[in-house]
C-alpha cells in the first residue's frame, strides 16, 4: 500500500536560511508525488509535482524539490526562507485514480 | 480560472441540526473529493465522485451524506454530527489521470 512519511512535524529555520522538508514514500509503482502548502484557515495550495519526467522539480515561491527513487525521497527545498514562508507542507503521493494519500504535515516557522 | 470555492466558510450546529456544505468547481474536472482536516491528524480522505458516481467510501459514519448531481459541484449533508466532527472539511477536484487536485478553502465546522 503507499504511503507517506514526514520527518519532523515542526521545523524552524532563520530568515534567509536553507529551507529543507522530507518526504519518503512508499509504492509498489511508480508514483506521483505532490508538495502542498497550507497557509492558516486556508484550503491546500500545490507547490509543485512529480509525474516521472525530470526528477528535480520546480515549483512556485522558489520552492523545488528532488525525486530520488533509490532513497524513496521527495524532499523539499528551497534556498533562502522568507518570513512568508511560514505554514503548514504536505507531501502526498497519487494513488491510480487521482486519489491522493497525505503525510502527517510540517509546520514550518521562519524567525526574523 | 474560479478554482474550487466552499460555502459556507465557517459553520456552527448543534448535534441535532441538519446542514449541509457545498462545493463548486469551474475546472472541467471529472473527480471531485471530500476531505476531513482535523487538528493533529493526517488530511482523511472520506469521499471519491467520479463523473458524478461515487466510487470510494472510507468507513464514513452515516451522519455524513455526500450527493454529487453533476461533476461541477459536490455537497455534504450533515445530521446529528458528534463534537468530534468538528474539523476542516475540504473539497478538492481533478482530472483523473495525474492526481493533480486543487482544493477550496474548507469550511470550519463546529458542532456543540
Amino acid at each position: 500500500a503507499q504511503s507517506v512519511t514526514q520527518l519532523g512535524s515542526h521545523v524552524s529555520v532563520s530568515e534567509g536560511a536553507l529551507v529543507l522538508l522530507r518526504c519518503n514514500y512508499s509504492s509498489s509503482v511508480p508514483p506521483y508525488l505532490f508538495w502542498y502548502v497550507q497557509y492558516p484557515n486556508q484550503g491546500l495550495q500545490l507547490l509543485l509535482k512529480y509525474t516521472s519526467a525530470a526528477t528535480l522539480v520546480k515549483g512556485i515561491n522558489g520552492f523545488e524539490a528532488e525525486f530520488k527513487k533509490s532513497e524513496t525521497s521527495f524532499h523539499l527545498t528551497k534556498p533562502s526562507a522568507h518570513m512568508s514562508d511560514a505554514a503548514e507542507y504536505f507531501c502526498a503521493v497519487s494513488l491510480q485514480g487521482g486519489k491522493l494519500i497525505f503525510g502527517q504535515g510540517t509546520e514550518l516557522s521562519v524567525k526574523p | 480560472e474560479t478554482g474550487v470555492t466552499q460555502t459556507p466558510r465557517h459553520l456552527v450546529m448543534g448535534m441535532t441540526n441538519k446542514k449541509s456544505l457545498k462545493c463548486e468547481q469551474h475546472l472541467g474536472h471529472n473527480a471531485m473529493y471530500w476531505y476531513k482536516q482535523s487538528a493533529k491528524k493526517p488530511l482523511e480522505l472520506m469521499f471519491v465522485y467520479n463523473f458524478k458516481e461515487q466510487t470510494e467510501n472510507n468507513s464514513v459514519p452515516s451522519r455524513f451524506s455526500p450527493e454529487c448531481p453533476n461533476s461541477s459541484h459536490l455537497f455534504l449533508h450533515l445530521h446529528t454530527l458528534q463534537p468530534e466532527d468538528s474539523a476542516l472539511y475540504l473539497c478538492a477536484s481533478s482530472q483523473d489521470r495525474n492526481g493533480e487536485a486543487f482544493f477550496g478553502q474548507g469550511t470550519r465546522l463546529t458542532v456543540v
